[in-house]
């Protein structure tokens, strides 16, 4: 069965600095992978999604994540984060119908 | 192009009684699906409806209900409310059978349950 684990439930980094947020999968079939954002009092937005065309993939906001197999990763990254970064990450993998989400990170910017 | 809108965005509701949530899908969208996201958690699947009808369930009990309308819009009906319902409900749109299985979902902003 699918499933994502997120590493570290919390990650503070200084506006200016690179975002980097975990995400492994556990797929017995090639995954579709999932990176939604979930700012206070709102439901979830899509950054991006991993289509096998390429592993890495560039989303909304100047964030990013690479697909890596051999390592079952699908980690986020921003080289310069903002103030207004902050919020609630998941990575989500899809199921036979439904999307399965890991238990999210929550991030902060220092300014 | 007008996306998943739920209504209401919070209530509170007393233990033991029975709650209805409503959700329109996103124009084009044919799948609604509801999530419960307890405080600090990440969203776990409730289930799926495709053409009015239930196609996937996830570990919820029987109490948990829902409808699915001829324009797509969805009811998530739940009996005998416990204390531990109190969560953020999401429902979710996306096309149906035939499209790719990497198309997202398209989420609203949710409601707020709170039980008392």
């Amino acid at each position: 069965a699918q499933s994502v684990t997120q590493l570290g439930s919390h990650v503070s980094v200084s506006e200016g600095a690179l975002v980097l947020l975990r995400c492994n999968y556990s797929s017995s079939v090639p995954p579709y992978l999932f990176w939604y954002v979930q700012y206070p009092n709102q439901g979830l937005q899509l950054l991006l999604k991993y289509t096998s065309a390429a592993t890495l993939v560039k989303g909304i906001n100047g964030f990013e994540a690479e697909f890596k197999k051999s390592e079952t990763s699908f980690h986020l990254t921003k080289p310069s984060a903002h103030m207004s970064d902050a919020a609630e990450y998941f990575c989500a993998v899809r199921g036979r119908e439904d999307m399965r989400f890991g238990a999210g990170t929550r991030l902060t910017v220092k300014p | 192009e007008t996306g998943v809108t739920q209504s209401p965005t919070h209530l509170i509701k007393t233990r033991g009684q029975q709650v209805t949530l409503r959700c329109s899908s996103q124009s084009g969208h044919n799948t609604v699906s509801w999530y419960q996201q307890a405080l600090g958690q990440g969203p776990q699947f409730i289930f799926q409806y495709y053409r009015e009808e239930e196609n996937g369930r996830g570990n919820f009990p029987p109490r948990f209900s829902g409808l699915q309308f001829p324009n797509y819009s969805s009811e998530l009906n739940v009996n005998a409310l416990e204390l531990d319902d109190s969560a953020l409900y999401l429902c979710a749109s996306s096309q149906g059978q035939g499209v790719p299985r990497n198309s997202p979902l398209h989420f609203g902003n949710g409601t707020r349950l709170t039980v008392t």
